[in-house]
């Protein structure tokens, strides 16, 4: 049981505007920032967001993350097939005095 | 080029122990805050714990299924990051990523290719 909701299938076809949600509390998401991570299939995570909304260099500015209260979103525009991967969240939780993450979500590309 | 390297995996009887080191080159190793990070096989993220930079005190801390047991530690002068894993039980099992987590303006930003850690009987 992951503390941050994510979920954990999400799917959509080349072109399309795609967001996998990211719940949480106000111990974690509310009151830090969040992070997004993308894992290709048999590789380690890639940060794509970082404190919310920043994308590293490098990253395509198709994704965007958002954050409202104690949810945010990571938005992918114009799907590509090399897309299809899992997504996670992440939030520093002061209540546990540590990293949580979401239960990732495998985005399918049709 | 930024590189990080675990070794030190393998198959560990319950109740053994393991150390993991993060061989880190490619930036200046002594003022990143490092975490380690962990993957269960088929089954998502989890964080075992982090290192402060020594500038920043050096203080470690742990997710709770590892305190007690797991202890992080680093070399500067050897641009190491440690895993000393006591007590292993089967549900340690998974990969093990390093990572920085905080470096200059940076987070998250470098991970290792990780090191799959099996503890089974």
């Amino acid at each position: 049981q992951s503390v941050l909701t994510q979920p954990p299938s999400a799917s959509g076809t080349p072109g399309q505007r795609v967001t996998i949600s990211c719940s949480g509390s106000n111990s974690n998401i509310e009151s830090n920032y969040v992070y997004w991570y993308q894992q290709l299939p048999g590789t380690a995570p890639k940060v794509l967001i970082y404190r919310n909304n920043q994308r590293p260099s490098g990253v395509p500015d198709r994704f965007s993350g958002s954050k409202s209260g104690a949810s945010a979103s990571l938005a992918i525009s114009g799907l590509r097939s090399e897309d299809e991967a899992d997504y996670y969240c992440a939030a520093w939780d002061d209540s546990l005095g540590g990293w949580v993450f979401g239960g990732g979500t495998k985005l399918t590309v049709l | 080029e930024v590189q990080l390297v675990e070794s030190g995996g393998g198959l560990v009887e319950p109740g053994g122990s393991l150390r993991l080191s993060c061989a880190a080159s490619g930036f200046t190793f002594s003022n990143a805050w490092m975490s380690w990070v962990r993957q269960a096989p088929g089954k998502g993220l989890e964080w075992v714990g982090r290192i402060r930079s020594k500038a920043d005190g050096g203080a470690t801390e742990y997710a709770a299924p590892m305190k007690g047991r797991f202890s992080i530690s680093r070399d500067d002068s050897r641009n190491t990051l440690y895993l000393q894993m006591n007590s292993l039980r089967t549900e340690d099992t998974a990969v093990y990523y390093c990572l920085t987590e905080k470096y200059l303006s940076s987070w998250h930003l470098y991970w290792g290719q990780g090191t799959l850690v099996t503890v089974s009987s």
